[in-house]
């Protein structure tokens, strides 16, 4: 299956500060997806990107495909304690989706 | 959207027994998936469940360990065959649904499984 690997896997930070969580491929990507995991949850969707260089926002969360598609970020801004989960990227190889080792966000309040 | 229910939503079993696991969705859909997703870890596809035909497995997954029903397009089962303490984990239930250019995948609540 498709590698995806998330850096960092783990991240504490104190409420207010900024997080981001990166995903690399070694292949170029057809799209990636985002998704959040709560603590003791399932993923739920965030957002999907298909075009290379493309931002996307939702309040405080920003996301970025790479120019050559290989890669992707996801950067939280002002974090606040609703933030706590693991959020994950995924890519959907049409048939399949694959996940990325994911990276656990700790806000300390 | 996709709104998913799994049962049962945690069991405790003895090795060497099998459990079965229900995925039930509120709609018809092509896609459906099974992950395990082990504490603190990422999720691992086992496989595709495909209406109509045999599921198609990931790497590192066989039938004979994980048999899964499709009978139609809004249910599935996996069972989780002969099991042993490493099989302990969350089993996942998912369904791909198209939107646009977007295909957005829902997930079930899971299934918390012990092997003692």
């Amino acid at each position: 299956g498709q590698q995806v690997m998330q850096i960092p896997q783990y991240q504490h930070v104190q409420e207010g500060e900024d997080f981001t969580t990166y995903c690399n491929s070694s292949t170029t990507l057809s799209n990636i997806q985002w998704y959040k995991q709560r603590p003791g949850g399932h993923p739920v969707f965030l957002i999907q990107l298909v075009k290379s260089g493309e931002v996307k926002k939702q309040k405080r969360l920003t996301f970025q495909f790479g120019e050559a598609k290989k890669n992707s970020s996801l950067h939280i801004t002002a974090t606040q304690t609703t933030d706590v989960g693991t959020y994950f990227c995924a890519v959907n190889t049409g048939n399949q989706f694959y996940f990325g080792t994911g990276t656990s966000l700790t806000v300390i309040p | 959207s996709a709104v998913i229910s799994q049962k049962p939503s945690r069991d405790i079993c003895q090795r060497g027994t099998s459990l079965t696991i229900q995925c039930q969705v509120d709609s018809q859909v092509t896609m459906m998936f099974w992950y395990r997703q082990q504490p603190g870890q990422s999720l691992t596809l086992i496989a595709t469940a495909n209406q109509g035909s045999e599921a198609t497995y990931e790497s590192g997954f066989v039938i004979d360990k994980f048999p899964i029903s499709r009978p139609n397009l809004t249910f599935s089962t996996l069972t989780v065959s002969n099991m042993s303490p490493e099989d302990s984990s969350i089993y996942l239930c998912s369904v791909g649904v198209a939107g646009g250019s977007t295909d957005t995948q829902y997930f079930g609540p899971g299934t918390r499984l012990t092997v003692l």
